[in-house]
């Protein structure tokens, strides 16, 4: 059985600091990983997603993760927080694609920027 | 080119009612997802169509769910009779053959 966890609820950096929002997870296969974002009022977006190819994701707003398969780790990572990366967000693991199918999440984790 | 679209946005319905969630996936994608998030616990799969076919459902809480596509366009959601604990958002989902899904603004269901 495939499992997310997300280690912290909330977690709260300065502008212009580094964000780094932590993922492990547990597969039975090589899984596909994911991580979306939620703003306030709006839906779930894709921010980027591990499919076997290479170990360093970069995905759209700055966002980059690392997949590393000794530490069952795939963790979020921005060089420089903006006001506008405030949002919750989730990290996931499939075993089945890169779709939706089959997805299971993490609790989610709230970024807070502080000015 | 439109969205996942979810309606309503909100609903707010008694212990008892009956509430339909609809969902209209972007045009041309195959696949579509239903998942909930309960306040305070994950998102959780519900289930997958493929066009029309029930692929998966295996996420369904219970027999008060019910999941359409008819047509294998738009996708209905029923809760009947709607219990507290069904509280929460309900999202959809939608990709082409399995590739990226993009995912609806959710609906948020209030049971009191």
């Amino acid at each position: 059985a495939q499992s997310v966890t997300q280690l912290g609820s909330h977690v709260s950096v300065s502008e212009g600091a580094l964000v780094l929002l932590r993922c492990n997870y547990s597969s039975s296969v090589p899984p596909y990983l994911f991580w979306y974002v939620q703003y306030p009022n709006q839906g779930l977006q894709l921010l980027l997603k591990y499919t076997s190819a290479a170990t360093l994701v970069k995905g759209i707003n700055g966002f980059e993760a690392e997949f590393k398969k000794s530490e069952t780790s795939f963790h979020l990572t921005k060089p420089s927080a903006h006001m506008s990366d405030a949002a919750e967000y989730f990290c996931a693991v499939s075993e089945r694609g890169g779709g939706a199918d089959g997805l299971t999440f993490g609790k989610g984790t709230h970024l807070i920027i502080q000015p | 080119e439109a969205g996942v679209t979810q309606f309503p946005s909100h609903s707010v319905i008694e212990k008892g009612q009956t509430v339909t969630l609809r969902c209209d996936p972007i045009s041309g994608h195959d696949n579509l997802y239903w998942y909930r998030r309960v306040m305070g616990k994950e998102i959780k799969f519900l289930l997958h169509f493929v066009k029309e076919s029930k692929q998966d459902e295996s996420g369904m809480p219970n027999n008060r769910f019910l999941a359409e596509r008819t047509g294998g366009t738009y996708s209905t959601l029923k809760v009947q009779p709607a219990e507290l604990e069904d509280s929460g958002v309900y999202f959809c989902a939608s990709s082409y053959a399995g590739i990226e899904a993009f995912f609806g603004q959710g609906t948020r269901l209030t049971v009191v």
